[in-house]
């Protein structure tokens, strides 16, 4: 499956984080979603043969990695109170099929 | 206009009860769409796609769609208590990509 980490984290306004995943094994595309509270997940990006394939309204300070045994990073720099969320990693093979979700980062900004 | 809309809820229903779940997307193009299940805490757990106009079944699921009204369902037929979860919609918005766009979700509630 899809695996993340860690779990959860609590970080200070202004810190940087960094937020990990590894690909369900055959799978060449990973997205990033944020997923706030009571609310849907909302697309950060996307990475396929790692290079950035899609990105959403999300400001430059968001930023990832796809490396070549295709796990994947998300930075986040100069953390804000809103950046609070959970993080979900999902991968999929290039296609129309669903995604696989990682079990999630629960981002807390204090 | 938001993409993809869906009633928050919570809908309750009795267990044993069919519960209908309803999500309509703005993009007229949209080519694949999904339902996840997320149990509170967790991660999204995909149970359906569908692609064609009409009806998919699968096990207590059925997928509707009706690109025409776009409009896309899900029933749930003899509902259990753990069947209890927020139920996402997801919309592709082309084959190729994985250009998902999600609803908020509806929180459904099966009473037992």
């Amino acid at each position: 499956g899809v695996t993340q980490s860690p779990t959860h984290l609590i970080k200070t306004r202004g810190q940087q984080v960094t937020l990990r995943c590894s690909s369900q094994s055959g799978h060449n595309t990973v997205s990033w979603y944020q997923q706030a509270l009571g609310q849907g997940p909302q697309f950060i990006f996307q990475y396929y043969r790692e290079e950035e394939n899609g990105r959403g309204n999300f400001p430059p300070r968001f930023s990832g990695l796809q490396f070549p045994n295709d796990s994947s990073e998300l930075n986040v720099n100069a953390l804000e109170l809103d950046d609070s969320a959970l993080y979900l990693c999902a991968s999929s093979s290039q296609g129309r099929w669903g995604y696989t979700f990682g079990s999630g980062t629960r981002l807390t900004v204090v | 206009q938001k993409e993809v809309e869906q009633n928050s809820g919570p809908l309750s229903v009795p267990e044993g009860a069919i519960a209908s779940l309803n999500c309509t997307y703005s993009d007229r193009g949209s080519q694949s769409f999904f339902w996840y299940r997320q149990y509170s805490g967790k991660s999204p757990e995909l149970i359906m796609s569908i692609y064609s106009n009409g009806d998919k079944e699968d096990g207590r699921f059925t997928a509707q769609l009706n690109k025409a009204s776009q409009y896309v369902s899900l029933l749930i037929r003899d509902s259990q208590p753990s069947d209890s979860a927020t139920y996402l919609c997801a919309v592709n918005r082309d084959n190729y990509g994985q250009n998902f766009v999600f609803g908020p979700g509806t929180r459904l509630s099966v009473l037992p």
